[in-house]
């Protein structure tokens, strides 16, 4: 079965920066694009970013863009999003979720990152 | 990447149909035939309910079905049962950004 598990979360004050790891099984991981999703606290999805199965492609959210990386190692099958100047707003629980087509159809259970000083 | 909008809230009775839309541009929902919608109950992770507009993932009962008009997409519940109450988003894929949509709180009466 398909399983998806985020691990990195953690607290950290503004600016700082904060590696998140999305551990992948039951499925040909570099056959799969894979996207970052974040849930601020009592708020809606907001995508993230998104990397193409073999890591030639890479998208972001114009709210992060230059500031997070996503990236991945097929061999290890781990999806990764390096965060860089992280702001009070990018407290959120952070999602990884596997790409079907036009939706996500699997998703881990998430990872809290808390932004505070 | 503006967020695609969503009623906040619909309530229907057991049994009861009830039906979401989810208003985009034609840069995103009118633009291609890549709208799914997901299913969160509180303190868990989504579920994809339906992907490419009407497609419905392995599991997922026939009462949820999706559809799309211009840049409106819906999800309809048909037979409303009380597991069905939840949060409800729905997705735009446009190649080079995804956007969701403002969220749904379905109310089962």
């Amino acid at each position: 079965q398909v399983q998806l598990v985020e691990s990195g979360g953690g607290v950290v004050q503004p600016g700082e920066s904060l590696r998140l790891s999305c551990a992948a099984s039951g499925f040909t991981f570099d056959t799969f694009g894979m996207n970052w999703v974040r849930q601020a606290p009592g708020k809606g999805l907001e995508w993230v970013a998104f990397i193409r199965f073999d890591g030639s492609t890479k998208y972001y959210a114009d709210s992060v863009k230059g500031r997070f990386t996503i990236s991945r190692d097929n061999s290890r099958n781990t999806l990764f999003l390096q965060m860089d100047s992280l702001r009070l707003e990018d407290t959120a629980v952070y999602y990884c979720a596997k790409a079907l087509s036009g939706g996500l159809d699997y998703w881990g259970q998430g990872t809290l990152v808390t932004v505070s000083s | 990447q503006s967020a695609l909008t969503q009623p906040r809230s619909v309530s229907g009775s057991p049994g009861q149909s009830v039906t979401i839309s989810c208003t985009g541009t034609s840069s995103d929902v009118g633009g291609y035939d890549y709208v799914s919608w997901y299913q969160q109950h509180p303190g868990k992770a989504p579920k994809l309910m339906i992907y490419d507009v009407t497609k419905r993932p392995s599991g997922v009962p026939d009462r949820f079905s999706g559809s799309k008009s211009g840049n409106t997409a819906s999800l309809t519940i048909s037979g409303l049962q009380a597991e069905d109450e939840a949060d409800y988003y729905c997705c735009s894929y446009a190649v080079t950004y995804t956007v969701f949509g403002t969220g749904t709180k379905v109310t089962v009466l």
